[in-house]
């Protein structure tokens, strides 16, 4: 167990719809990361906040957006959703911002768009 | 350009075997760090082990070791005395320093799926 939690474990919604990812990161961790894992594009990085600002953006759909509260729980928003957007999302965390330290991973939302 | 380069889509090792995982990168920094999730079936990514690119020993986590080949730029994984539940897909991924625009983000291989026959 990573110590980071993700809701809901898996996700099935039609296309057309929005849906709101959520994570919890480790106790400490300041720096929440988003990444998206499909068949094709494999592991993808869509974006990373840190306490509370948003850090680095990657290949993130401008129909997804994130957000990271005060007590440093983030969430993923997927709006306009498209039968490719099914994918498995992971939400990861560090202590820091920029470093080289270890990300530690939840265990993912599954999310089939039919 | 591919940063992370897995070479073996897949690999069949008999338990308790040894088992080397192939990794390598492209980066022009000179302090990164390089990583190695599991994926087991189930879906999670679980952190194996990491190598700094200033650290001069290879890394080491019980049954994981990392052989980094700094000049060659490859970071592969060895397995040893492998077990039935070492089943899994196993990742590669570099995080590049600080100063490099976009660092905070890990760049992942396309992985390699191992699988461990009693």
């Amino acid at each position: 167990d990573s110590g980071v939690t993700q809701t809901p474990k898996h996700l099935i919604t039609a296309t057309g719809q929005r849906v709101t990812l959520r994570c919890s990161p480790r106790s400490g961790d300041l720096s929440v990361y988003w990444y998206q894992q499909s068949l094709d594009q494999g592991l993808q990085f869509l974006i990373q906040y840190y306490n509370g600002e948003e850090r680095a953006k990657g290949n993130i759909l401008e129909r997804f957006s994130a957000q990271q509260f005060p007590d440093l729980h983030s969430e993923l928003n997927l709006s306009s959703l498209e039968l490719g957007d099914s994918a498995l999302y992971f939400c990861a965390s560090s202590e820091g911002a920029g470093g080289l330290e270890t990300q530690y991973f939840g265990p993912g939302t599954r999310l089939l768009v039919l | 350009a591919q940063k992370i380069t897995q070479t073996q889509p897949g690999m069949f090792v008999q338990e308790k075997e040894a088992v080397t995982l192939d990794c390598t990168y492209d980066t022009s920094d000179q302090s990164y760090g390089l990583f190695w999730y599991k994926q087991p079936s189930s879906g999670e990514m679980i952190f194996l082990i990491y190598q700094g690119s200033y650290d001069e020993q290879n890394a080491t986590e019980g049954r994981y070791s990392l052989n980094f080949q700094k000049a060659r730029k490859s970071a592969n994984l060895v397995i040893s005395a492998s077990q039935l539940g070492d089943s899994a897909m196993y990742f590669c991924a570099m995080r590049e320093g600080p100063g490099i625009q976009g660092a905070q983000k890990l760049v992942f291989g396309q992985g390699t799926r191992l699988t461990i026959n009693p």
